[in-house]
C-alpha cells in the first residue's frame, strides 16, 4: 500500500520567516495530495491541495508544490504568523477517493513572535 | 462544504464494553470515512463506510472490532467493541464531498480505563 513520509517532525521559525515541509510518497498511481492543519483539541482541516496534473498551486502565502517524478509534495508558508503554528499533515490518495488517504506523521511548527 | 457533527464528543469507558460513535452530515454524502488518531499521532484510516453494503476496512482493522452501519447518505455509526486501554483513541468521521474535498468531524475522544 502507499507510504507517505513527512519531514521534518517539527520545526521552529520565526515569525516572518519562511517555513517548508516535505513529504515523500511510494504509489505512483496517487494523484491527490492534500494538506491539513490541525490546531491543538482540533479536528484537521484543509488548508490547499494539489493533483498530479499540476505542478504548483498557491493560496496567499500557502503554496504546494509537486514532482511526480520525484514523488515529492512540498509546503511553502511565507510571512510566518503565530497563528499558523500548528501540526501540519500531508497526505495522498488516488483514483477519486480523497477521502481514502494515507496521511504522514505530521509537522509540528511554531512560529515565534 | 459539509457540516458534520459527532457523538458523544468523549468518554470514558471500562475495558470490556463497547461505545458507538454516531456521525451525522448536513447534506447527502457518498462516501464516508472513519479514522483513528491515537495521542499524539497521525490519522489512519479504519475503514469506509459503505452506503446499503458492508464497510470496506484496511489492513489491521477488522469488523468484529469496529462494525459500521451506514443506514442513509447523511449517517454513519462506528462501534468499538470489546474496548481495552490500547483502544484510547480520538475517533473522527470524515466525508468526501462532489468536489472531491475531504471534511472531518470534530471527533469523539475516547478513554478506556
Amino acid at each position: 500500500g502507499e507510504n507517505v513520509e513527512q519531514h521534518p517532525s517539527t520545526l521552529s521559525v520565526q515569525e516572518g520567516d519562511s517555513a517548508v515541509i516535505k513529504c515523500t510518497y511510494s504509489d505512483s498511481a496517487s494523484n491527490y495530495f492534500p494538506w491539513y492543519k490541525q490546531e491543538l483539541g482540533k479536528r484537521p482541516q484543509l488548508i490547499i491541495d494539489i493533483r498530479s496534473n499540476v505542478g504548483e498551486k498557491k493560496d496567499q502565502r500557502i503554496a504546494v508544490t509537486l514532482n511526480k517524478t520525484a514523488k515529492h509534495f512540498s509546503l511553502h508558508i511565507t510571512e510566518t504568523q503565530p497563528e499558523d503554528s500548528a501540526v501540519y499533515f500531508c497526505a495522498a490518495s488516488k483514483g477519486t477517493n480523497a477521502g481514502k488517504s494515507t496521511f504522514g506523521d505530521g509537522t509540528t511548527l511554531t512560529v515565534k513572535p | 462544504s459539509a457540516v458534520i457533527s459527532q457523538k458523544p464528543s468523549r468518554d470514558i469507558c471500562q475495558r470490556g464494553t463497547s461505545l458507538t460513535i454516531q456521525c451525522q452530515v448536513d447534506s447527502q454524502v457518498t462516501m464516508m470515512f472513519w479514522y483513528r488518531q491515537q495521542p499524539g499521532q497521525s490519522l489512519t484510516l479504519i475503514a469506509t463506510a459503505n452506503q446499503g453494503s458492508e464497510a470496506t476496512y484496511e489492513s489491521g482493522f477488522v469488523i468484529d472490532k469496529f462494525p459500521i452501519s451506514r443506514p442513509n447518505l447523511t449517517f454513519s455509526t462506528l462501534t468499538v467493541s470489546n474496548m481495552s486501554p490500547e483502544d484510547s483513541s480520538i475517533y473522527l468521521c470524515s466525508v468526501e464531498t462532489v468536489g472531491e474535498t475531504q471534511y472531518f468531524g470534530p471527533g469523539t475522544r475516547l478513554l478506556v480505563l
